[in-house]
């Protein structure tokens, strides 16, 4: 399998379920992220992990939390949420220039589409 | 602060017709760099085009075109002749390097295309 990969695809759990998404990239890349795309909003940045250490944390709601145990696997676990919080969740990922330059193309998966009822 | 627009929201062509894609960008870095996704159906974001600060030439690729003007800080995408299969939502986006060693994108709203036979 090739490129970046996400399950599930579609999820639809209660405000007191616990769940978790699940991204995998096959490029070899050492950098991944999580997005959240709703309707009224444009793409908007959640967690950047580099080399497995998180970079950023966009002001995200503690009901969201990542987890990047090596530099293919990247996970949102998500518990409490609320019906605003359903929305296409993107992952992404990208080879880092070593120098620190972020000149890297960003590769996405096809998103799971997540419905908090 | 970053910012990307797409003025358009939406946007409705019969098929063959040649449509013009909008991006007007803000920002105060000397470096950066643009990119363009399409977003179809299937929810994924594919990679059609990155172009650093310093590069003002425009970029053909197939139908595909790309006009980036530094003094009016537009990055506009052309697609000529085109066909249902165009049918998608672009996205502009602008590269914010203020983290070190991985990438951190502002998307614009999107435009919504639809390519009708």
């Amino acid at each position: 399998e090739t490129g970046v990969t996400q399950t599930p695809r579609h999820l639809v759990m209660g405000m007191t379920n616990k769940k978790s998404l699940k991204c995998e990239q096959h490029l070899g890349h050492n950098a991944m992220y999580w997005y959240k795309q709703s309707a009224k909003k444009p793409l908007e940045l959640m967690f950047v992990y580099n080399f497995k250490e998180q970079t950023e944390n966009n002001s995200v709601p503690s009901r969201f939390s990542p987890e990047c145990p090596n530099s293919s696997h990247l996970f949102l676990h998500l518990h409490t949420l609320q019906p605003e919080d359903s929305a296409l969740y993107l992952c992404a990922s990208s080879q880092p220039d070593l120098s620190g330059s972020p000149t890297d193309t960003q590769y996405f998966g096809p998103g799971t589409r997540l419905t908090v009822l | 602060a970053q910012k990307v627009t797409q003025a358009q929201t939406e946007i409705s062509v019969v098929e063959k017709e040649d449509v013009t894609l909008d991006c007007v960008y803000e920002t105060r870095d000397t470096t950066y760099y643009l990119f363009w996704y399409k977003q179809p159906p299937s929810g994924e974001l594919v990679f059609l085009i990155r172009r650093n600060s310093f590069d003002e030439q425009n970029e053909i690729s197939g139908r595909y075109s790309w006009n980036f003007q530094k003094s009016t800080s537009s990055f506009n995408f052309t697609i000529t002749a085109s066909q249902v299969v165009d049918s998608a939502v672009y996205f502009c986006a602008l590269s914010d390097p203020k983290i070190q060693g991985a990438q951190k994108l502002v998307f614009g709203q999107g435009t919504r295309l639809t390519i009708n036979p």
